[in-house]
């Protein structure tokens, strides 16, 4: 079974640039969430998708930070303009379902720096 | 609020010594508890969770975990370290959104 893909892998820009990720769940999973993990620190929430609606965007910088999943599979995640403090690795997972304790599958991030 | 504190930012162990990887968290209800480990350069693998009954929890490559609840606690342990080990440890709490530890480094030497 294919794992959760995602690409760029490794991502280097300035300051008030724009840059974008993809992410493709495993196949069949609903739920596909989108986590920043700044170095040093443990992964946060920034949203989660059921298929293709926003179940929890609270923790979504959303003057800068915007995510769709149109299809209800893969997924982008877009930072406009970015700041230094953006710099992190993105992490997207994915779940069967959305249920309680539901086992979360990570891709393996792609690497953002901004200079 | 849900949180986790995971005490210990770095730990060096010798390969085929046994290991115990601390964890704290702060929950109304009976948890949901996960362990995951993330090796250099790759995502998150769960290792195990526990939701309710046995309160020993066995996990892939040998890795237990043991729910203690009068000490809100929920540590990582593994009788024999081998040198794949070594990588980063963080432990979860929650429903929904998982809420993460800022997770421990484990060193393995020779």
């Amino acid at each position: 079974e294919a794992g959760v893909a995602q690409s760029p892998r490794y991502k280097i820009i300035e300051k008030r640039q724009s840059v974008a990720f993809w992410c493709n769940p495993i196949s069949g999973h609903a739920t596909l969430y989108w986590y920043q993990q700044i170095l040093g620190q443990g992964p946060k929430l920034l949203i989660q998708f059921q298929n293709n609606g926003v179940v929890d965007d609270s923790q979504l910088p959303k003057d800068r930070f915007s995510a769709e999943r149109l299809k209800g599979v893969d997924s982008t995640l877009k930072i406009q303009p970015a700041k230094l403090e953006d710099s992190a690795v993105y992490l997207c997972a994915s779940s069967l379902v959305a249920g309680v304790g539901e086992t979360q599958y990570f891709g393996p991030g792609t690497r953002l720096l901004v200079l | 609020a849900q949180s986790v504190t995971q005490p210990d930012i770095h730990i060096t162990v010798s390969e085929g010594a046994s290991l115990e990887l601390r964890c704290n968290y702060s929950y109304g209800a009976t948890p949901y508890l996960f362990w995951y480990v993330q090796s250099p350069g790759q995502g998150l693998q769960l290792l195990l969770k526990y939701f309710s009954g046995d309160t020993l929890v066995q996990g892939i490559k040998g890795f237990e975990a043991e729910f203690k609840r009068s000490q809100s606690s929920f540590n990582l342990r593994k009788p024999s370290v081998h040198w794949s080990d070594a990588a980063e440890y963080f432990c979860a709490v929650g429903e929904a959104p998982l809420v993460f530890g800022k997770g421990t480094r484990l060193s393995v030497i020779a």
